[in-house]
């Protein structure tokens, strides 16, 4: 059993399709991550949150602690939004815990 | 500004070698952290360190240790390597990480391969 599951594990849209990435977790957290993988391994931290709601540019990311879930949004997607999308959270012990990752392939 | 900094960029070991990786954080960052990605599957957190300390560890075998330098770079060290210990090593740096809600910053990754 997975401390964090993702969802959907493959994602393929149209460019400009609103994007949905879901992430629930099991443990206690003092923070929840959402990363960027892009083909070749780079990963980039796209946000850290500990409650509510962050935004940059066309990506949103929300948290609910008492439900212990996690969504990030894509607004007009593009092909360049194609990546891996992985969740991964922080317990207050210092273990960080990940999912297996969400593909998502954007067509033009 | 270099962001995080990982050598090799990749790297072929047969079984039984031992194998060291070289992460330098970036510039103010105190905190490294080491993930193992095998092929497929999402990172699994190894070791956390900070100002030269152990802060966290995870579900690996003691093959694996890891040391942070004063510079705080730091080194993995993987002993007796086996098949299943090929996979991307990931090193990522924050300025402290003790709380867990600083955004970490990840290196390129070195690919290790053991035949």
């Amino acid at each position: 059993k997975n401390e964090v599951e993702q969802s959907p594990q493959n994602l393929t849209a149209q460019e400009g399709e609103f994007i949905t990435i879901n992430c629930s977790y099991s443990v206690g957290i003092s923070a929840l991550h959402w990363l960027q993988q892009h083909p070749g391994g780079g990963i980039v931290s796209l946000f850290m949150l500990s409650s509510g709601k962050k935004k940059h540019g066309r990506l949103i990311a929300t948290i609910n602690i008492q439900e212990k879930h996690s969504s990030l949004h894509i607004t007009a997607s593009h092909p360049r939004d194609s990546a891996v999308y992985i969740c991964a959270v922080r317990s207050p012990g210092n273990q960080f815990y990940f999912g297996t990752g969400t593909s998502l392939t954007v067509i033009p | 500004d270099a962001g995080v900094t990982q050598s090799p960029t990749h790297l072929i070991k047969t079984r039984g070698q031992h194998v060291t990786l070289r992460c330098s954080p970036i510039s103010g960052h105190k905190s490294v952290s080491w993930y193992q990605q095998v092929l497929g599957q999402g990172p699994q957190f190894i070791f956390q360190y900070y100002e030269k300390e152990e802060r966290g560890r995870g579900n690996f075998p003691d093959r694996f240790s890891a040391r942070q330098f004063p510079n705080y770079s730091s080194e993995l060290n993987v002993n007796a390597l086996l098949l299943g210990d090929s996979a991307l090593y990931l090193c990522a740096s924050s300025l402290a990480g003790l709380q867990g809600t600083e955004t970490q910053y990840f290196g390129p990754g070195t690919r290790l391969l053991v035949l």
